[in-house]
């Protein structure tokens, strides 16, 4: 079953704790990409990862790092979080030149 | 950088009318997509459609490069067609995809 599965689902951080959010994808995808979801805004691309250690900042990447180390898997960094990086955060992965994207079920987080 | 504008922002529609959602684009798309979001829920891409027209069930996708436009229709709608619609779009051969604001519609009986 082609999959993105997105770890936790909820998350719940103090401001200025470190956030560590998990993606992974068994489609052998080359690209993986990291969204965040606001009310009204849409999606907007924080980075996307082109293969293993192939990371380029999307359009709001200020606040947010990245690391992929195996191709199967994509993590996002918050060091120090703030409020406004209260969002639902989508991960998503296509192959390289193709129009298939799949997208992960989303981490709802919580900066308080 | 690329703009993707959707309209309308909301749209409201008793069980069997059609609906007509838009999609605008800055500069010449490649890999325009149509994307569905139920409430809550994850994306799904409904129909790829980087020009000409394109069909899946009920929905029609109209992309008019040149004019730098999409459309989605969806006829006959049912309640659970309710959620938001996105257009999105590569940006530049980046394989960046840029969404729009999305289309909220919502279905009732």
């Amino acid at each position: 079953d082609m999959k993105v599965t997105q770890m936790p689902r909820y998350l719940i951080k103090r401001m200025g704790e470190n956030v560590l959010l998990e993606c992974g994808q068994d489609m052998s995808h080359e690209t993986m990409y990291w969204y965040r979801q606001d009310p009204g805004l849409g999606l907007q691309l924080i980075y996307i990862s082109y293969d293993v250690d192939s990371n380029s900042e999307g359009d709001i990447p200020k606040g947010y790092r990245v690391s992929r180390k195996k191709r199967e898997h994509f993590s996002l960094i918050l060091d120090s979080a703030k409020t406004n990086q209260t969002s639902v955060y989508f991960c998503a992965s296509s192959q390289t030149g193709t129009s298939d994207y799949t997208f992960g079920s989303g981490t709802r987080l919580l900066v308080i | 950088g690329q703009q993707v504008q959707q309209s309308p922002a909301s749209l409201v529609l008793q069980e069997g009318e059609n609906a007509e959602l838009q999609c605008n684009f800055s500069s010449t798309a490649t890999q325009l997509q149509w994307f569905y979001q139920r409430p809550g829920g994850s994306l799904v891409s409904l129909l790829y459609n980087p020009s000409g027209t394109k069909h899946t069930g009920r929905l029609t996708s109209t992309t008019v490069t040149k004019e730098r436009r999409s459309s989605l229709h969806i006829s006959s709608s049912q309640i659970t067609d309710s959620g938001t619609y996105f257009c999105a779009m590569e940006q530049g051969g980046s394989a960046k995809l840029i969404f729009g604001e999305g289309t909220k519609l919502t279905v009732s009986s």
